[in-house]
């Protein structure tokens, strides 16, 4: 069976440090990738997407950037933390176009 | 591009008591649409899905959801909840994308079910 890992749980970064978070998929090929963001009361928001490796699409500017270096790794980074990226982050896969998606456990970042 | 309304942020209601989680999503040709669970500090699982064919569609718990395709509709409902049904609930449609999905969420209902 399929499954998706998300690390950290959780993390605490002051304003202006780096940032990677790391999620990895088992059990299939080829995902398409995703990245999401929750902030309360707000819904969840499509960072990027990917469909291949070295492939990334951006939905909305931002201070972050995402890398997929193997076929089911999926990396969110940035160089340089803002308090406005404090939120939960997670990622899902899915594939063709009728599938759901399905989604880790999530990264609570606090930035203080 | 699509977008998705969830008309209550949060809904109160009693233990045993029905509720209905209300969803209205802005048209489209065709539109997969789907339920999503989420329990404090965990990801989203997947409650239920409509594709295609019956309009209404049902989840393993006890919940169910009618696609309108009049009004625009995908509201979930639960003819007697359970405390543990408490969790905020997201209505999602799929956007189109000829890779694949990708969804566009409400912004959530909460459910408090008290006792």
């Amino acid at each position: 069976s399929q499954t998706i890992h998300q690390w950290p749980a959780t993390l605490v970064q002051p304003v202006g440090s780096p940032l990677s978070l790391e999620c990895t998929v088992e059990g299939t090929s080829n995902p398409n990738l995703y990245w999401y963001r929750q902030a309360a009361g707000r819904g969840l928001q499509l960072l990027f997407y990917s469909v291949g490796i070295g492939q990334i699409s951006s939905e909305v500017p931002q201070n972050l950037s995402a890398s997929r270096p193997q076929d089911r790794q999926f990396i969110l980074s940035s160089k340089k933390l803002l308090l406005s990226d404090s939120g939960f982050y997670l990622c899902a896969w899915g594939t063709g176009r009728v599938s759901p998606l399905h989604f880790g456990n999530g990264t609570r970042l606090t930035v203080t | 591009a699509q977008s998705v309304t969830q008309l209550d942020s949060q809904v109160p209601v009693f233990e045993e008591a029905p509720v209905e989680l209300r969803c209205n999503y802005s048209s489209s040709v065709s539109v997969y649409l789907f339920w999503y669970v989420q329990y404090p500090n965990q990801g989203l699982q997947l409650l239920l899905k409509y594709l295609s064919g019956s309009t209404l569609v049902e989840s393993i718990n006890g919940f169910e959801a009618e696609f309108n395709k009049s009004q625009t509709s995908f509201h979930l409902r639960k003819p007697s909840v359970h405390i543990s049904d408490t969790a905020e609930y997201f209505c999602a449609v799929s956007e189109e994308w000829e890779y694949g999905n990708k969804l566009v969420f409400g912004a959530g209902t909460i459910l408090r079910v008290k006792s």
